[in-house]
């Protein structure tokens, strides 16, 4: 069964570059999630969308900006990367509004040098 | 704002032992409570999901149990097998589209 796909599944980039995590969901889910997770830490949501559109953030930096696009991929766009944006992302996706299980990409491990 | 708990941190057993763990949360106008497993560095995968309007859900090994009134989970694993080790999250929906997690259970299931 088709999975949720991110990539790149490795980053490394220097402090104040520019990243862009790119999320392709289950076909036929309505909902993408992003998470970041640090070393050591429990994931913390950024933001949501649901049918293309932003339906809910979280603890998102201004910095960071992120869209769902007609074909349901969404992107991440992060800015003036700081050390601390080191971390897991994580994009989940699950339908019926995120009331069904969310299923989990395998997630993209940033390093900001 | 939800707060998730889960007790204990860490645990470690033999191989065969059926064990309990804890997941508390202060809200308890939740629409439903997840359980995944995490292993190190890798992505999170759903274990199970309590609706609100359910008591428990099991899957093979894994029994998860929900009481609101209470703010309670608790994941139940009969007959611990080593592929266990692995941390594991619960989480909870309150209705915005986003769920909050605990910081984890790290299991280690000694042969």
């Amino acid at each position: 069964a088709a999975g949720v796909i991110q990539s790149p599944r490795h980053l490394i980039k220097e402090k104040r570059e520019t990243a862009t995590l790119k999320c392709y969901p289950i076909p036929r889910h309505d909902t993408v999630y992003w998470y970041q997770q640090g070393p050591g830490q429990d994931p913390q949501f950024l933001i949501s969308f649901y049918e293309k559109m932003q339906s809910d953030k979280g603890s998102i930096p201004d910095r960071f900006s992120a869209q769902q696009f007609s074909d349901y991929h969404s992107e991440l766009n992060m800015s003036s990367l700081e050390l601390g944006d080191s971390a897991l992302y994580f994009c989940a996706s699950s339908s019926r509004q995120g009331r069904e299980k969310l299923f989990f990409g395998s997630g993209t491990q940033l390093s900001v040098l | 704002k939800q707060e998730v708990t889960q007790i204990p941190a860490a645990l470690s057993v033999p191989e065969g032992e059926n064990l309990v763990l804890n997941c508390s949360f202060t809200d308890s106008a939740i629409y439903n409570l997840q359980w995944f497993r995490q292993d190190p560095g890798k992505g999170l995968t759903s274990l199970l999901l309590i609706q609100s309007s359910q008591r428990e859900q099991t899957s093979g090994r894994l029994n998860a149990s929900l009481d609101k009134s209470s703010g309670r989970s608790t994941l139940y694993i009969a007959a611990s097998q080593p592929g266990d080790s692995a941390t594991y999250l619960c989480a909870a929906d309150t209705g915005r589209r986003a769920l909050t997690f605990g910081s984890g259970t790290r299991l280690q299931v000694q042969p």
